[in-house]
């Protein structure tokens, strides 16, 4: 299975702020690479797919990069509803797998 | 826009089956995958398996052969079954809608099932 590992697993931040998330695949993935937020009791959200294009309806503060192994989910200016739990996850090959999620919490 | 919803038995006891069936409403059922994920409390996702209209499946082999999914597409619903579970079963199970690059974009409201003696 391919491991997926994201940094930092919590992160504090304040409104305004700009935050990256940093997701590694154990193997490359191309650009097989989904993000997803999730509020608590809540099923996960797409944001991102493709490493890099926004699903529809998602704000345009969220943004992706990265190819390969190396992938970043930036927020540009967080708002009070981005705290959440962010997961990234390969569609690359079987078993699709996710990160162990980052944990985003206002400072 | 596509709305999922799921059912089934909630505390089950270790060695028993977990059921659960998910119903896709106001989208195509054919020509995506329909998958199965669960979270365990507090933890992360674990992809459990999918299928398709036709009835093809894919397993995740962590699960070890206790895992069938099905399809009824004259209801537009597919069904999980997990046996012999345990406590390490206890998960919020998800439905959900695979597209392309296997994104999930739509996602039933989740079942919390405890695993308990």
């Amino acid at each position: 299975d391919i491991q997926m590992t994201q940094s930092p697993s919590s992160l504090s931040a304040s409104v305004g702020d700009r935050v990256t998330i940093t997701c590694r695949a154990s193997q490359s993935i191309s650009s097989y690479l989904n993000w997803y937020q999730q509020k608590p009791g809540k099923a996960p959200n797409l944001l991102i797919y493709g490493a890099s294009t926004l699903q529809s309806g998602v704000p345009s503060r969220f943004s992706g990069s990265g190819s390969g192994t190396d992938f970043t989910l930036t927020i540009s200016s967080l708002q009070p509803e981005d705290f959440a739990t962010y997961y990234c996850q390969q569609g690359y090959s079987a078993p699709t797998t996710f990160g162990q999620g980052t944990k985003l919490e206002i400072k | 826009q596509v709305q999922l919803q799921q059912w089934g038995a909630g505390l089950l006891k270790p060695s028993e089956t977990l059921s659960l069936t998910c119903a896709v409403y106001a989208g195509s059922f054919s020509g995506y995958f329909w998958s199965w994920i669960r979270q365990p409390p507090g933890k992360g996702l674990e992809w459990i398996g999918d299928i398709n209209h036709s009835g093809s499946t894919n397993y995740n082999p962590s699960l070890k052969g206790r895992v069938t999914i099905s399809v009824d597409t004259s209801k537009n619903h597919f069904s999980l079954k997990l046996t012999s579970v345990t406590a390490a079963d206890t998960a919020v199970y998800y439905c959900a809608r695979v597209g392309g690059y296997y994104l999930i974009d739509n996602w039933g409201q989740g079942t919390l099932v405890p695993v308990s003696s």
